[in-house]
């Protein structure tokens, strides 16, 4: 049972314009959610998180919304750069358990 | 400082054969993870551990075993190797506060497994 899902695999736009990507998961449990980047043969790297007391956090061209009522999260890149092509995880955790689940990536491209 | 740091990169097993990937890192984290990456998958959690001698299972657990005697190491241990083990592991690390802190992950450069 995936508690935590990206239902598009794979997103192109132009450079400059905004890219969306999605998130929905299952667990009322969840109180943290975070959005990792990943290059080719390297390891994810950590992007931007939000605590579920707030719906938005920003960081530069990067923000993050979440709907806890329809228990869904987005992550918006604004302008969109080629150097964002990468597959992207959202990821949602609970204080009470310290398990941290992926979902299952969303691959950006962006194109000049 | 070294971050996380994961080895062997690459190996190859047979079926049947037992192996260990290591994982050690040097940023005095609690909270030590292993995933496995597959296509269409994403980062699927195996085991975890929020301080040493304390260990948990994740989402797929079966056909591993860990175990946490230093802050630093986090081994990680195929009793005996499937082909279903074929796959990318990566180890991670957090600084562990129960919250949203736990869930930023250094994550080491990974381990691509491939079980004949």
């Amino acid at each position: 049972d995936q508690q935590v899902k990206q239902n598009s695999p794979s997103l192109s736009v132009q450079e400059g314009r905004i890219s969306i990507l999605n998130c929905d998961y299952t667990n009322s449990m969840f109180d943290y959610f975070l959005w990792y980047k990943k290059y080719p043969a390297e390891g994810p790297t950590f992007l931007i998180s939000i605590s579920s007391i707030k719906d938005k956090n920003e960081d530069g061209r990067f923000t993050v919304f979440l709907n806890k009522s329809a228990k869904h999260l987005s992550l918006h890149i604004v302008p969109s750069q080629p150097g964002d092509s990468a597959v992207y995880f959202c990821a949602a955790g609970s204080s009470n358990t310290g398990k941290l689940i992926f979902g299952q990536g969303t691959t950006l491209q962006v194109k000049p | 400082n070294a971050g996380v740091t994961q080895t062997p990169k690459f190996q190859v097993l047979k079926t049947g054969q037992s192996m260990t990937l290591q994982c050690a890192q040097d940023m005095n984290h609690e909270y030590m993870s292993w995933y496995r990456q597959d296509p269409g998958m994403g980062l699927r959690l195996i085991h975890y551990s929020v301080g040493a001698g304390i260990t948990d299972q994740g989402e797929v657990p079966n056909g591993y075993n860990v175990s946490r005697s230093t802050t630093e190491d986090f081994p990680l241990r195929l009793l005996s190797a499937a082909p279903s083990q074929t796959s990318v592991y990566f180890c991670a690390s957090s600084y562990s506060d129960g919250g949203p802190n736990t869930g930023e992950l250094f994550f080491g450069e990974g381990s691509r497994l491939t079980v004949l």
